[in-house]
């Protein structure tokens, strides 16, 4: 089992619908990272978390430390929001090497 | 402030040979990971470098090395290619260690081995 599990793997919605994307982890961490990745390559760091929520324009995080559940949301979704999103979480000191750890990511398609 | 830049951005090699790449920090970062990205095993952690010293390391053979210089610019080395090697090498800085921080990512290199 992987230490950081996302769900959906893969999401298609129409435009201006509503988001949720799912990160389980099973081990101590002392943050998370949501990332999105475009089909260039390219990595953007949306988020850090250690606790409750942030947001940042349409898109809302929120994390759930005693669960060790986080949710990254998007509120009226546009087609320039198509891309992957990865969840990534940084061990905490008691797990060994302090290294961030990543979920297989969820495609997101969102039609016009 | 100039972003995390990483060079080549693409490269062939066959297999045996070997291939550095490089990453520039975003200026005043001194903080460096390096990170493979493949199809199979997605994004996986390398080492971290930070004031010239690799602080952490992931789950690689010896093949794969680093190193980061006094103006925190880091390289990364991987000898004896294998076909598996085939990846997207990315790099990201931040202003600390341990991934407390936000990281800030390069645009990847990527290698191809034949």
């Amino acid at each position: 089992k992987n230490e950081v599990e996302q769900s959906p793997q893969n999401l298609t919605a129409q435009e201006g619908e509503f988001i949720t994307i799912n990160c389980s982890y099973s081990v101590g961490i002392s943050a998370l990272h949501w990332l999105q990745q475009h089909p260039g390559g390219g990595i953007v760091s949306l988020f850090m978390l250690s606790s409750g929520k942030k947001k940042h324009g349409r898109l809302i995080a929120t994390i759930n430390i005693q669960e060790k559940h986080s949710s990254l949301h998007i509120t009226a979704s546009h087609p320039r929001d198509s891309a992957v999103y990865i969840c990534a979480v940084k061990l905490s000191p008691i797990q060994g090497a302090q290294k961030l750890v990543f979920g297989q990511g969820t495609r997101l398609t969102i039609n016009p | 402030k100039a972003g995390v830049t990483q060079t080549p951005r693409y490269l062939i090699k066959t297999r045996g040979q070997q291939v550095t790449l490089s990453c520039s920090p975003i200026s005043g970062h001194r903080s460096v990971s390096w990170y493979q990205q493949t199809p199979g095993q997605g994004l996986q952690f390398l080492f971290e470098y930070f004031s010239e010293t690799q602080r952490n390391k992931g789950n690689f053979p010896g093949r794969f090395s680093g190193r980061q210089f006094s103006n925190s610019r880091s390289e990364m080395n991987v000898s004896t290619l294998e076909l598996g090697d085939s990846a997207l090498y990315l790099c990201a800085s931040s202003s600390s260690a341990g991934g407390n921080q936000p990281q800030h990512f390069g645009d990847g290199t990527r290698l191809s081995i034949l």
